[in-house]
């Protein structure tokens, strides 16, 4: 199993520029989340989902859109990217265990310089 | 919002010393999780805790949950360079259809002096 892959690792975009980053996940998981990691800020929740077809704001959205048309993908787009939202993005997906709780399991991430 | 607040933001130790972080939520937690991140990695699963007054042992990482649910602690006896990393505490936000959304803490770095 490949878990949770993101695309791309690096990318570096020029202020205003349009991206995509896409998360595939092969665990038939329903939920998946998109986080952004700055230094001394940890990980901010962006957006998540909880099924297909279902997405919802977390902390920081703005400047942020999502999709999730397939059970295994989630895509987050910048619609017009600024220099603060260079950071690293992570990717995650998640079941529910016994007790209610979430295991959350990353990918690798996709580390985004806007200049 | 739910805030989940860690310190210390930092800790550097000696080999061979113990090491704690301590975890702490403005809301009471259904669930709190551990994760460490590798320098360069992505965050990787430890643990769950789910019981008021929990304790749960892995080697020589010891995790607590406090008995309102409200803060947790992880504990390194003996500390390696293998233990080198951050570490987040992560607990749900929301319950939205039946899930939960997961809250990270600010993290803590460990750096281990030789």
């Amino acid at each position: 199993n490949a878990g949770v892959t993101q695309t791309p690792k690096f990318r570096v975009l020029k202020t205003g520029q349009s991206m995509t980053l896409l998360c595939a996940q092969d665990m038939n998981h329903e939920y998946m989340y998109w986080y952004r990691q700055d230094p001394g800020m940890g990980l901010r929740l962006i957006h998540y989902s909880v099924g297909e077809g279902t997405t919802a704001k977390g902390e920081v959205p703005d400047g942020y859109n999502v999709s999730r048309l397939k059970k295994q993908n989630f895509l987050l787009g910048l619609e017009s990217a600024a220099p603060s939202q260079t950071s690293v993005y992570f990717c995650a997906s998640s079941y529910l265990v016994q007790g209610g709780g979430t295991e959350a399991f990353f990918g690798q991430g996709t580390r985004l310089t806007v200049v | 919002g739910q805030q989940v607040m860690q310190i210390p933001q930092y800790q550097h130790v000696q080999e061979g010393e113990d090491f704690t972080t301590y975890c702490n939520s403005s809301t009471t937690l259904s669930n709190i999780q551990w994760y460490k991140q590798r320098p360069g990695g992505h965050p990787v699963f430890l643990i769950q805790l789910v019981k008021s007054g929990e304790v749960k042992k892995q080697k020589r990482l010891t995790f607590q949950f406090g008995e309102a649910k409200k803060n947790s602690s992880l504990h390194i006896t003996a500390t390696q360079t293998t233990d080198v990393g951050t570490y987040f505490c992560a607990g749900p936000s929301d319950r939205i259809f039946g899930n939960e959304k997961l809250t990270f803490g600010t993290g803590t770095r460990l750096t281990i002096i030789p």
